[in-house]
């Protein structure tokens, strides 16, 4: 079984809809947890991170769901300047490599 | 402002060359790491260091070296062994191993064997 697993997409969605994905984790030690965006050809940057009481930024919002190990990304209103991949990540503790990062899910908001 | 550098954005290497991609930090991180990335591909560990004079190899060290001199700074080396360089490339540097806050990454490096 993979450590993350991510639809790799990609998600076409119209503009001002509401989409969401998730990802799962194989590691019932991960300890925190976070979404990175990655724009095409340009570096990973953290968008947040996702707490167990579930989070939210803007039209963002994060939720954790330990007991079937996943965490998901939901964005309202979508614009098209959210097209981007969006890579799930998280941290074990143990080894000294730090963070483990999904493929990511690419996203498509269409005009 | 605080941030980590990666230099040169685009390099082009002929066969059987060394390169060395350049990585800075001033956020005075103790851990740096470095990435490649395949198009349409996820993120793979080459190398990563959590203080200065240790580095460890990750994933995909096969045909790559580093070193850890100063804590701002970790180069990475793709030497004539790599036999599939062409890639992006990026490093990273985090406080906490990213377990609080994260990695911040550079702008990556674009290597094109030619």
């Amino acid at each position: 079984r993979k450590e993350v697993e991510q639809d790799p997409g990609p998600f076409n969605v119209p503009e001002g809809a509401t989409v969401a994905f998730n990802c799962t984790y194989s590691n019932s030690a991960s300890q925190s947890f976070f979404w990175y965006r990655q724009d095409c050809r340009k570096e990973p940057k953290l968008l947040m991170s996702v707490y167990s009481s579930g989070n939210e930024d803007g039209r963002f919002t994060a939720q954790l769901n330990r007991a079937s190990q996943y965490i998901s990304l939901l964005i309202r209103d979508s614009k098209l300047s959210d097209s981007a991949t969006y890579l799930c990540v998280f941290y074990s503790g143990g080894g000294a490599d730090g963070l483990t990062f999904g493929k990511g899910t690419h996203l498509i908001i269409q005009p | 402002d605080g941030g980590i550098t990666q230099s040169p954005k685009y390099l082009f290497r002929k066969e059987g060359q060394n390169v060395t991609l350049s990585c800075e930090q001033n956020l005075n991180h103790d851990a740096m790491y470095w990435y490649r990335q395949d198009p349409g591909q996820g993120l793979r560990l080459i190398y990563y260091s959590q203080i200065v004079n240790d580095f460890q190899k990750g994933d995909i060290a096969e045909g790559y070296s580093v070193s850890r001199e100063k804590k701002e700074s970790f180069p990475l080396t793709v030497t004539s062994a790599q036999k599939n360089p062409t890639a992006f490339y990026l490093c990273a540097s985090s406080i906490d191993l990213g377990r609080n806050y994260g990695y911040t990454f550079g702008s990556g490096t674009r290597l094109t064997v030619v």
